[in-house]
């Protein structure tokens, strides 16, 4: 089952843009972390960021955590066309090794 | 190695048949994962290891799954009497850290795709 919705499901911006993807969850987690899959190929680790931390940065990604509302937001700053991939959040619930993925927000950035 | 290998990448098999998908992780990584991935979908949950120890197996679907790692390094995803709805990507993924260290980043391999026909 999956734990985490991404929203929105599909975003289209113009190269440059921001982008902003948000994911809701349900339980109460430990951490929380991004993954981006470029077509098809294999998940790639972006960023983590633990249930007691707000805000979290990574050259042009900020990622926020809000435990009250169960909901996280990836924004990626100046986007460029190798942005184009599909993006998953993914939970970690405490005393549980299991990660769980949502559905992803598939970002497609026009040249 | 480098990452995280898997074998084969793609499989096509007759349903009924019985296959094995092989996941070399990451020399030194402790936990490894195994997904399965629909198309447009995100990777749904498995099993999990942690060095050879079978620690969650709350994601396979049915008794004919079952995987293994007995020596703590490569793991096997096996799939008796395969079914057409078995077809998707298999997904295998491991991580440094160990069980209860609460910061697992996974490293993923690149899949193996499964069609049953």
């Amino acid at each position: 089952s999956q734990q985490g919705e991404e929203d929105p499901q599909a975003l289209s911006i113009q190269e440059g843009e921001n982008a902003t993807m948000n994911c809701s969850y349900k339980t109460s987690i430990n951490n929380l972390q991004w993954y981006r899959q470029n077509s098809g190929r294999g998940l790639v680790h972006l960023i983590l960021i633990r249930s007691n931390e707000r805000e979290k940065h990574s050259g042009r990604l900020r990622v926020t955590l809000d435990t009250s509302k169960k909901s996280s937001s990836l924004l990626i700053t100046a986007s460029r066309a190798a942005d184009t991939a599909s993006y998953f959040c993914a939970t970690r619930r405490f005393g549980n090794e299991k990660l769980t993925f949502g559905t992803g927000t598939r970002l497609t950035i026009i040249p | 190695g480098a990452g995280v290998s898997q074998s084969p990448r793609y499989k096509v098999t007759k349903r009924g048949q019985d296959v094995a998908l092989r996941c070399d992780p990451i020399s030194g990584h402790v936990s490894l994962y195994w997904y399965r991935q629909a198309l447009g979908q995100g990777p749904e949950f498995l099993t999990y290891f942690n060095y050879e120890a079978q620690q969650d197996k709350s994601g396979l679907p049915n008794d004919r799954f079952s995987a293994e790692r007995p020596e703590g390094s490569i793991s096997t995803l096996t799939i008796q009497r395969t079914e057409q709805r078995d077809s998707a990507m298999y997904r295998c993924a491991s991580s440094l850290e160990a069980w209860g260290s609460g910061a697992n980043v996974l490293t993923f391999g690149a899949g193996s795709r499964l069609t049953v026909l």
